[in-house]
C-alpha cells in the first residue's frame, strides 16, 4: 500500500513549455485534490475531483487543467508554464466525509 | 467566505509546552484539522475536531470552540523533532460533500535545546 504517490519529484521548465503532473492513490479514495504551496501563502486548492470522470475548480485554477479518467489517478496539466507557477505541488486524497486528507510527497516545479 | 489566522512563527524550549492558536471566520463549519509539516515534506494528519472540547492524542491535544471560531493545538514535552510547521485547516460545508479544506498559512515552530 503506497498511499499517494506523485511523479515527477522535481522538474525545471522554460516559460511556455507544457507538462503533466501525475498523482496516483491505491486507497480507492473518491476525492482527490491538487494544491500549490508557496512561502507565506499556505496551501491553496487548484482543482479537485469528487469521483472518476469529475473535476471542479478550486481557489486558483487559472493556467491549470486536470483530468480524472481513472479513479486512482488525478493529472494536473500546465499548458504554457509561467514563472508564477514556480511552486511546490501537492496532491491529496480522501475516502469520505470527516476523514483526513492523505498527501503525496510533492512535486517541486521551477519555471525559468 | 473563510478566513483563517495563525501566528507565523513561535519558539519554544525542549521539554516545555507550547500552544498554537487558530482562529477562523467562516460562513459555515464542518470540522477543523491540524496537520504537521516538516521542511521539504508533505503535511501529515495530527487531529480532527468537529465538536467543542478537547481531543487528546499522546503528547498532542487539540481544542475547539465553535461559538468562538477558535482552536488550539497543544504540544507537551516538546522534542527537537517537533520543529515543523503546523497547519490549521477548516472544512466548510458545501451542498455536494466536496470535503474541501481551507488552510491557514501555518505556524513555524522552532524547538530550541
Amino acid at each position: 500500500n503506497a498511499g499517494v504517490t506523485q511523479t515527477p519529484k522535481f522538474r525545471v521548465l522554460k516559460t511556455g513549455q507544457s507538462m503533466t503532473l501525475l498523482c496516483a492513490q491505491d486507497m480507492n479514495h473518491e476525492y482527490m485534490y491538487w494544491y500549490r504551496q508557496d512561502p507565506g501563502m499556505g496551501l491553496r486548492l487548484i482543482h479537485y475531483s469528487v469521483g472518476e470522470g469529475t473535476t471542479a475548480k478550486g481557489e486558483v485554477p487559472d493556467g491549470y487543467n486536470v483530468s480524472r479518467l481513472k479513479k486512482q489517478n488525478f493529472l494536473l496539466g500546465l499548458e504554457s508554464a509561467a514563472p508564477s507557477q514556480t511552486s511546490v505541488y501537492f496532491c491529496a486524497s480522501i475516502g469520505g466525509v470527516g476523514e483526513t486528507q492523505y498527501f503525496g510527497p510533492g512535486t517541486r516545479l521551477l519555471v525559468l | 467566505g473563510q478566513n483563517i489566522d495563525q501566528p507565523t512563527e513561535m519558539t519554544a524550549t525542549e521539554g516545555a509546552i507550547v500552544q498554537i492558536n487558530c482562529t477562523y471566520q467562516t460562513s459555515g463549519f464542518n470540522g477543523l484539522f491540524w496537520y504537521q509539516q516538516h521542511a521539504g515534506e508533505a503535511p501529515t494528519f495530527l487531529s480532527y475536531n468537529v465538536l467543542d472540547g478537547l481531543e487528546e492524542k499522546g503528547r498532542f491535544s487539540s481544542f475547539l470552540s465553535r461559538s468562538k471560531g477558535y482552536s488550539y493545538l497543544l504540544l507537551k514535552e516538546l522534542q527537537m523533532k517537533d520543529s515543523a510547521s503546523y497547519l490549521c485547516a477548516v472544512s466548510p460545508p458545501y451542498g455536494g460533500a466536496t470535503n474541501k479544506l481551507i488552510f491557514g498559512t501555518g505556524t513555524l515552530l522552532a524547538v530550541q535545546p
